[in-house]
């Protein structure tokens, strides 16, 4: 079955940089694009990056555009995002989540990243 | 990129059917049938519901239908049950090849 399992999650301090990893198994990760996504406390969802199956295309939200990269590792089966210059605003549990016809099919159970001093 | 517009929260009894909206703009969901849905239980990871605008994947029960007119799109859920009782987000493709999601409806089942 399809899993995803994100990690890397942690308490960081604003201004520095943090990578979440996502690791996929139970189907062909280098044949399917990806996304990241998250979630404030109490409040609703946000996507914020997609990268194409062979990493070619990215695209990014408006909020995390110029600090976010969204990077894949096909061989290991693994997305990334590394995260620079954190603001307390990004404090979330960030998903990964596979794209099917355009939609975020599967999701991970989240890692959570708090920014703060 | 602003969030599509959903009602804040809805509300129904067991066995009647509620309708929520998701209104967007000519940019994303009038532009594409790309509009998915998700339900979220507390504590839970997303769950897609409808996808492509009218489709289900494969375990989702048809009381759960999508539909579309102009800019805003609705997900219909019939036959309310208890366990339908979560916050549901709808999701659109845009013409920026980006992803934008709704502000999320809580559905209570009276």
């Amino acid at each position: 079955q399809v899993q995803l399992v994100e990690s890397g999650g942690a308490v960081v301090q604003p201004e520095r940089s943090l990578r979440l990893s996502c690791v996929g198994s139970g189907f062909s990760f280098r044949s399917y694009a990806m996304h990241w996504g998250r979630q404030a406390p109490g409040k609703g969802l946000e996507w914020i990056a997609f990268i194409s199956y062979d990493g070619r295309e990215k695209y990014y939200s408006d909020s995390v555009k110029g600090r976010f990269t969204i990077s894949r590792e096909n061989s290991a089966n693994t997305l990334f995002l590394q995260m620079n210059s954190l603001r307390p605003e990004d404090t979330a549990i960030y998903y990964c989540a596979r794209d099917d016809v355009y939609s975020l099919n599967y999701w991970g159970p989240g890692t959570l990243v708090t920014v703060s001093s | 990129q602003s969030a599509l517009t959903q009602p804040a929260s809805v509300s129904g009894s067991p066995g009647q059917s509620i309708t929520i909206s998701c209104t967007g703009t000519k940019s994303d969901v009038g532009a594409y049938n790309y509009v998915s849905w998700y339900q979220q239980h507390p504590g839970k990871a997303p769950k897609l519901l409808i996808y492509e605008l009218t489709n289900r994947p494969s375990g989702v029960p048809d009381r759960f239908s999508g539909s579309k007119s102009g800019n805003t799109a609705s997900l219909t859920i019939s036959g309310l049950q208890a366990e339908d009782e979560a916050d549901y987000y709808c999701c659109s493709f845009t013409t920026a090849n980006t992803r934008v999601f709704g502000g999320g409806t809580k559905l209570a089942v009276l």
